[in-house]
């Protein structure tokens, strides 16, 4: 199986602020690495596919980058409806696999 | 507006089983592979199974082979989860996801259904 490891589990920001998360792959995925934001008692949201397309709708604040086993999640500069948790997912392999997040907090 | 509603979840002891269901709209549903996703309690997101298209695809993460069945009906639009000999471990948020179109990723999610296994 493909472990995704994501870092930093936390990050402390303001609005404003440019904050960046790394997802790593323990193997090659190529650029088959998803995005996902998700807010308290809610779903999960679909920002990015594809490591670096922006789904539709989702704010050009946000990008990725990355291929091979390094991935990056760059938001610009954050919004107070981005304090959020975000996960990273590879789609490359069966069983598909989640980072285990990463928390945006004030 | 494509529209994901879950069904089934509840209160269920360890051995027991449980049927999720879900009711998809607003999309051609026979054109999209589909997927189940689960969320325990404070953690992180858990993929659980998948489905292609026509149904003659599935796949399951290795906790859940042999225990859970995904199905599908294109006719009813609806997605299914057999979940038989539950653990407390199973116990979590199931979210009804859709595939995108552009690899196994999740463009649209239902709200989940919580299901509970304890005696």
């Amino acid at each position: 199986d493909i472990q995704m490891t994501q870092s930093p589990s936390s990050v402390s920001a303001s609005v404003g602020d440019r904050v960046t998360i790394t997802c790593r792959a323990s193997q090659g995925i190529s650029s088959s690495l998803a995005w996902y934001q998700q807010k308290p008692g809610k779903a999960p949201k679909f920002l990015i596919y594809a490591a670096s397309s922006l789904q539709g709708g989702v704010p050009s604040r946000f990008s990725g980058s990355g291929s091979g086993t390094d991935f990056t999640l760059t938001i610009s500069s954050l919004q107070p409806e981005d304090f959020a948790t975000y996960y990273c997912q590879q789609g490359n392999s069966f069983p598909l696999t989640f980072g285990g997040g990463t928390k945006v907090e004030i | 507006e494509v529209q994901l509603l879950e069904s089934g979840g509840g209160l269920v002891q360890p051995g027991g089983s449980l049927r999720l269901s879900c009711a998809a709209s607003g999309f051609t549903f026979g054109s999209e592979a589909m997927s189940w996703v689960r969320q325990a309690p404070g953690e992180g997101l858990e993929w659980v199974s998948g489905i292609s298209a026509s149904g003659a695809g599935t796949y399951y993460t290795d906790s859940v082979k042999g225990r859970f069945t995904i199905s599908r009906d294109n006719y009813k639009n609806t997605l299914s989860l057999q979940m038989n000999s539950l653990r407390a471990e199973d116990t979590a948020i199931y979210y009804c996801a859709k595939v995108t179109t552009r690899g196994w990723f999740f463009d649209y999610w239902g709200q989940g259904t919580l299901v509970s296994v304890s005696s």
